[in-house]
């Protein structure tokens, strides 16, 4: 799976949108973005994930640069429920291997 | 998106027994079910892959004979730490993928908090 780097830590106001970038400029063509957070002491939950298109669901929008080297993650009204440790992920779509974590950010909304 | 339910949350015991943990998927077919376990303040670290009917593949260093799973059904894998000691305390997270709606998707049990006295 390609390696991804995101920042440490990012700030957001409640009600404002939160953009959580995420670089993965080794990316090969079959794999895809994935995203999950995980709030203190829980399992991770998925959020969304996508190939080479933008994508939105219930949660969350995912913008996938055309080169496909980096993906943005926007929580289009952030709340004080959505601090958590979001991770950007990339592998190819149903394989049967582990997910790889990596250090992830840090999201805090603040009131 | 699918279930995965995972029991208990949390779990006291004295050191020198054993612990089980179950972790079912409840509306898919988990054909692979992943164990992670996570300290605090670091990520997850994967443990083992179990598939369904097979022995579990164990990554390096950890322990096969201390944590043993079996994955006897396409819904259910059970974790069981033996002989537990205090380092053995952690947050042990269950996952699994499978068909249908978790063919692309992996979802993640809530987490198992295990203290050692």
């Amino acid at each position: 799976d390609a390696k991804t780097t995101q920042p440490t830590s990012m700030d957001c106001a409640e009600g404002r949108a939160a953009n959580l970038p995420c670089n993965h400029s080794t990316i090969s063509g079959n794999e895809y973005v994935y995203w999950y957070r995980q709030i203190h002491s829980q399992g991770p939950q998925y959020i969304i994930h996508g190939l080479k298109n933008n994508e939105t669901n219930e949660m969350a929008s995912l913008i996938i640069t055309e080169d496909r080297k980096s993906s943005t993650l926007i929580l289009p009204h952030a709340t004080l429920r959505d601090t958590a440790v979001y991770y950007c992920i990339v592998r190819v779509a149903g394989s049967a291997r582990q997910l790889t974590f990596g250090s992830g950010t840090q999201l805090t909304v603040l009131p | 998106g699918a279930v995965v339910s995972q029991h208990p949350s949390w779990v006291i015991c004295k050191s020198g027994t054993s612990v089980k943990i179950e972790c079912r998927s409840l509306d898919f077919q988990a054909t692979t079910m992943f164990w992670y376990r996570q300290f605090p303040k670091q990520s997850l670290m994967l443990m083992a892959t179990s598939n369904e009917g097979s022995k579990a593949t164990y990554e390096q260093g950890v322990e096969k004979d201390k944590f043993l799973i079996n994955h006897a059904s396409l819904t259910l894998s059970t974790l069981t730490v033996t002989s537990a000691h205090p380092e053995d305390s952690s947050f042990y997270i269950c996952s699994a993928q499978g068909q249908g709606v978790a063919k692309n998707i992996q979802y993640f049990g809530a987490g198992t908090r295990l203290s050692v006295l």
